[in-house]
């Protein structure tokens, strides 16, 4: 079975711009997370989808927004994009329901975007 | 709200030798811990994850880790190192969320391993 797979691997945008990552969770799985993570620190929430809905929202600003499809894939925006946003951006699916909370989470490898 | 504080940046220790990663949370409730594993260039792997029980949770690869409520801590020990262990360890802390949960980080620290 296929992992969780983001793409693309790499990206360089330029300051202003608009960027879209993309994630497919594993098989059966219908929550996907994102995360951001700056270099040298640990992971940061940024959203999670359950069933098509937005289950959690971390503290990021308003230029960022996201969306799962029907297939559960996910889709995360950043618009008007800040040197700041360069990191390594993480999807992680899991098969969580409403109560079952407790379930494992896979991450994929990642999208590492670098704002220039 | 829920922190995790990681104090130890680096850790470097020779192969076979035992090792023990710390890890501090701060969280009102009881929490639900974890202890993530990141190879350069990876994702993330869960290597193992605390709810409730038995204080003292054994998870993959031969890592297990101690939940002491009277310390908040929940430290990761490996008994005797190999050097494909090399690789960036984080332990984050869970909060229910609407059925769901939302673990926040520490920051990680770096595992060398010494041949």
């Amino acid at each position: 079975d296929a992992g969780v797979t983001q793409s693309p691997t790499h990206l360089i945008k330029t300051r202003g711009q608009h960027v879209t990552l993309r994630c497919s969770p594993i098989s059966g799985h219908k929550s996907v997370s994102w995360y951001q993570q700056v270099l040298g620190q640990g992971p940061q929430f940024i959203f999670q989808y359950y069933e098509k809905e937005e289950r959690g929202r971390g503290n990021f600003p308003d230029r960022f927004s996201a969306r799962q499809f029907p297939n559960y894939s996910s889709e995360l925006n950043v618009n008007a994009l800040l040197l700041g946003d360069s990191a390594l951006y993480l999807c992680a699916s899991s098969n969580q329901g409403l109560s079952g909370w407790n379930t494992e989470a896979f991450f994929g490898q990642g999208t590492r975007l670098t704002v220039v | 709200a829920q922190s995790v504080t990681q104090p130890d940046i680096h850790i470097t220790v020779s192969e076979g030798a035992s090792l023990e990663l710390r890890c501090n949370y701060s969280y009102g409730a009881t929490p639900y811990l974890f202890w993530y594993v990141q190879s350069p260039g990876q994702g993330l792997q869960l290597l193992l994850k605390y709810f409730s029980g038995d204080t003292l949770v054994q998870g993959i690869k031969g890592f297990e880790a101690e939940f002491k409520r009277s310390q908040s801590s929940f430290n990761l020990r490996k008994p005797s190192v190999h050097w494909s262990d090399a690789a960036e360890y984080f332990c984050a802390v869970g909060a229910p969320t609407g059925g769901s949960y939302i673990p926040t980080f520490g920051r990680g620290t770096s595992l060398i391993v010494h041949p």
